[in-house]
């Protein structure tokens, strides 16, 4: 069966800080994808990034890069200079192809708290 | 972008009364809809797939008799639930996929709505 983890439950940091978001997948399949999310305290959910399994290759979007490492089974998420506003919980999900095609086996989420 | 309306987005109801929450796609069609649970603090659960035009799918553990979920158009699916109850105070949200977004099923982001937050007292 799958399962994410996301060992991180809650980090604070103070403002500027550069900080990483671990997530650790598990499945038999050699085709996936992989998903985060960011949950802020109003509760909608927001889509971040989807990466396949076949695309190791690091992604940087502004403050935001993902880290990708098939060998390993992880898929970190990085902020760099954070700012208060990105204070929420990110969530890591992992999509396999079966099924209705969408169903996400999610992390527990990661609290983010970001401090002036 | 693909955007998912889910209404009503907070609700108070007496224990053994019914609520039902609406999930619209406002500008794509979407088969299947999916419904989450998340309790405070806790991640998302998979309750059940909703599939239009036929049964819902639902999870292990899910009473179906308890959260009826109706899939009558390509842009709505409803979730009911049934003589609520205080332990079914809870967090729910639905989530659809742009068939548009992605090569693949699999590849698509869900969108999800704003969540519906369920007190039962």
């Amino acid at each position: 069966a799958q399962k994410v983890t996301q060992a991180q439950t809650e980090i604070s940091v103070v403002e500027k800080e550069d900080v990483t978001l671990d997530c650790v997948y598990e499945t038999r399949d050699t085709t996936y994808y992989l998903f985060w999310y960011k949950q802020p305290p109003s509760g909608e959910l927001v889509f971040l990034i989807r990466r396949n399994s076949f695309d190791e290759q690091n992604e940087i979007s502004g403050r935001y890069s993902w880290n990708f490492q098939k060998s390993t089974s992880s898929f970190n998420f990085t902020i760099t200079a954070s700012q208060v506003v990105d204070s929420a919980v990110y969530f890591c999900a992992l999509s396999l192809l079966r099924g209705a095609g969408n169903m996400l086996t999610f992390g527990g989420g990661t609290r983010l708290m970001v401090k002036p | 972008g693909a955007v998912v309306s889910q209404h009503p987005s907070r609700v108070i109801c007496k224990s053994g009364t019914s609520v039902k929450i609406e999930c619209r796609s406002l500008d794509f069609q979407a088969t299947t809809m999916f419904w989450y649970r998340q309790f405070p603090k806790q991640s998302l659960m998979l309750m059940a797939t909703s599939n239009e035009g036929s049964k819902a799918t639902y999870e292990q553990g899910v009473e179906k008799d308890k959260f009826l979920i109706n899939h009558a158009s390509l842009t709505l699916s409803t979730l009911t639930v049934t003589s609520a109850h205080p332990e079914d105070s809870s967090f729910y949200i639905c989530s659809a996929r742009d068939p548009q977004q992605g090569t693949t099923p699999y590849n698509s982001p869900l969108h999800f709505g704003n969540g519906t937050r369920l007190t039962v007292t």
